[in-house]
């Protein structure tokens, strides 16, 4: 089983607050990732992380800020949540190397009324 | 186009029968490639890894042809519990993954 942790694992919150989705592994991967997963639909990368002090935006990422102060933990905020933010996110990370795969997280479940 | 491509099936299968799902990808220089199995309202983990020369793991077998930029599954003797969607997922030359919509598997007793 992967060590990566998401937090929290169900979240229902009104429109325009603030969230922070956590996200935490122990296994010293250098690369995290955040998706984004409606129902019956592929993953949509939403930002990704190489290392401490590194994040890159992926398709979904205009709505949406994260950190990455510590190798284990790679936050991710919504400044002011929709009912378009209504989803699941995924956490991943994977150490360095062509062949290396992704583990995942639990996800957290968010549901904007 | 997409950057991975798969057929969302379902897939309703007896159990014991063999399923093929395959899968395309658009970027020719992709660089890894991996089934990931998905249960429903959980998250992706990964199945196999797909390497050039094909390669088994007891009841399931992978293949790459990367000169038709094609990624085959094939599940022999379906259990019960194979029931998920099969997730084809394909990294690009960065550190970018790339996730099919899945292909759905029911196998029926």
């Amino acid at each position: 089983e992967a060590d990566i942790y998401q937090t929290p694992r169900y979240l229902v919150i009104g429109t325009g607050k603030k969230i922070t989705l956590e996200c935490s592994q122990t296994m010293g991967h250098d690369k995290m990732y955040w998706y984004q997963q409606d129902p019956g639909m592929e993953l949509h990368l939403i930002h990704y992380s190489y290392g401490v002090n590194s994040t890159e935006k992926g398709d979904l990422s205009s709505e949406s800020t994260v950190s990455r102060i510590r190798t284990e933990h790679f936050p991710l905020t919504l400044e002011s949540a929709r009912p378009s933010h209504t989803s699941q996110y995924l956490c991943a990370s994977r150490i360095a190397g062509v062949g290396e795969t992704q583990y995942f997280g639990p996800g957290t479940r968010l549901l904007v009324l | 186009r997409k950057e991975v491509e798969q057929d969302p099936g379902p897939f309703n299968v007896p159990e014991g029968a063999t399923v093929a799902f395959n899968c395309t990808y658009s970027n020719s220089a992709s660089q890894s490639f991996f089934w990931y199995r998905q249960d429903c309202r959980k998250e992706p983990k990964l199945l196999m890894s797909v390497y050039s020369s094909g390669n088994e793991d007891g009841r399931f077998t992978a293949q790459l042809n990367r000169a038709s930029q094609y990624i085959s599954l094939l599940i022999r003797d379906s259990k019960l519990s194979d029931s998920a969607t099969y997730l084809c997922v394909v990294r690009d030359t960065g550190n970018q993954f790339y996730f099919g919509t899945g292909t759905s598997l029911t196998v029926i007793p």
